[in-house]
């Protein structure tokens, strides 16, 4: 089936440390998005990447970056992890940044910062 | 920007009854809607969406309501079952961006 797939699940880090997550699709979707979602709150978007073309949300902090090598993978990278990092961090793909284009989302990684 | 709200942060139903969820939003441009649910520890999951030139749209056991005028939509679950707890998100679309509302977290009464 395709899918949207994150690993690891589960990430501890600490402190400062960097960490890096992963996201992998087989949806072949030009678009891949990274949200963040803390606990009892809905997802907030970080940035996307439209094929090649890297989007930052204006709010985002640069302790957050991303890279994405070819149309499978996305890496979200974390530079210097705080405690007010921790949260799930959410995947998500769509064919086009058409108005009407569902977004499809992995099942997350929730990142734990000791 | 879009602001996207639910009426209830939570719903406790009657296994076997309906449900009723509902989201009230701010920004008269966005013309796409979608519901997803999202279960304890997983990723938010698509149920069906609804464009702005329509009122109503129906699923399985799910059907989404629109309306424009007072700027409001619903997710009516049918016969609900234990494996409908989730919390549901609903969220408007401007171009590619999705603006979630905060989340109706529903519990289902066996």
């Amino acid at each position: 089936d395709a899918m949207v797939i994150q690993n690891p699940r589960y990430q501890v880090t600490q402190f400062g440390k960097p960490v890096t997550l992963s996201c992998s699709q087989t949806l072949n979707h030009n678009v891949m998005y990274w949200y963040q979602q803390k606990s009892s709150q809905a997802p907030k978007l970080l940035f996307h990447y439209y094929d090649k073309d890297f989007n930052n949300e204006a709010d985002t902090p640069d302790n957050f970056q991303s890279r994405r090598p070819n149309t499978s993978f996305c890496f979200l990278d974390i530079r210097s992890p705080g405690l007010g990092d921790a949260a799930m961090y959410l995947c998500a793909t769509s064919r086009d940044l058409a108005r009407e284009g569902v977004q499809y989302f992995g099942p997350g990684t929730r990142l734990t910062v000791l | 920007g879009e602001s996207v709200g639910l009426h209830l942060p939570t719903l406790s139903v009657q296994e076997g009854d309906n449900s009723i969820i509902n989201c009230a939003y701010s920004n008269s441009a966005s013309d796409y809607f979608i519901w997803y649910k999202q279960e304890s520890g997983k990723g938010p999951q698509f149920i069906i969406d609804i464009r702005s030139n329509m009122d109503k749209r129906q699923g399985q056991r799910v059907t989404v309501l629109l309306n424009k005028t007072v700027k409001h939509l619903s997710l009516q679950i049918a016969a609900t079952q234990p494996g409908d707890s989730a919390v549901y998100f609903c969220a408007g679309q401007n171009d590619y961006k999705l603006s979630f509302g905060a989340g109706t977290t529903v519990t289902v009464r066996a």
